[in-house]
């Protein structure tokens, strides 16, 4: 069935640092792959995409990548900073395009130490 | 706009019992999901509605149900709880045209 596993669970890094997440799907046919931030009691919150049309996406310190043919992306956080310290998920989009099912990865929980 | 509202944000129930919960979308967004949300499971797809119809559901028993009015407010039912009920549950408002999804603050139901 769907999947999508996501790696590392946790992540500690030091403030100014670099942290990357990686995410693997199973459905060749999904399109969509958004990445959520969660802070601790908080609702999760979109904080880039990509579609299946595009193999890079930046802004300002966050990129997303994407690899079709090895069904992988990553997210990539330059220049960490405390407040980026939370929970963050990657999901995965599967057919038909544009609706509401998303499947999601286990979490990585990423602190980031001043 | 308002965002995603949810309620209630808390409740305690006991086995047995059955449960209603409500989210109201984004104004002019018709599609609402449901995700269940544990410890050791993450996020979980339960379905989605979309202009009062169910367009996805999930792999979840029939126990979960839900439905969509006419003005896109939806509500989740759980009937004949168990322990492992016990969750965040949460509510997504769809952006038609790009598929963003956009979360409520949730429902966190406690079973006893």
């Amino acid at each position: 069935g769907e999947n999508v596993e996501q790696h590392p669970s946790t992540l500690s890094v030091q403030e100014g640092d670099s942290a990357v997440i990686k995410c693997t799907y199973s459905d060749s046919a999904s399109n969509y792959f958004p990445w959520y931030k969660q802070e601790l009691g908080k609702r999760p919150q979109l904080i880039i995409d990509i579609r299946s049309n595009v193999g890079e996406k930046k802004d300002q310190r966050i990129a997303v990548t994407l690899n079709k043919t090895a069904k992988h992306f990553s997210l990539h956080i330059t220049e960490t900073q405390p407040e980026d310290s939370a929970v963050y998920f990657c999901a995965a989009s599967p057919p038909p395009s544009n609706t509401g099912k998303l499947i999601f990865g286990q979490g990585t929980t990423l602190q980031v130490k001043p | 706009k308002a965002g995603v509202t949810q309620t209630p944000r808390y409740l305690i129930k006991t086995r047995g019992q059955q449960v209603t919960l409500s989210c109201s979308p984004i104004s002019g967004h018709r599609s609402v999901s449901w995700y269940q949300q544990t410890p050791g499971q993450g996020l979980q797809f339960l379905f989605e509605y979309f202009s009062e119809t169910q367009r996805n559901k999930g792999n979840f028993p029939g126990r979960f149900s839900g439905r969509q009015f006419s003005n896109s407010r939806s509500e989740m039912n759980v009937s004949t709880l168990e322990l492992g009920d016990s969750a965040l549950y949460l509510c997504a408002s769809g952006e038609q045209n790009t598929g963003e999804l956009f979360f409520g603050e949730g429902s966190r139901l406690t079973v006893l």
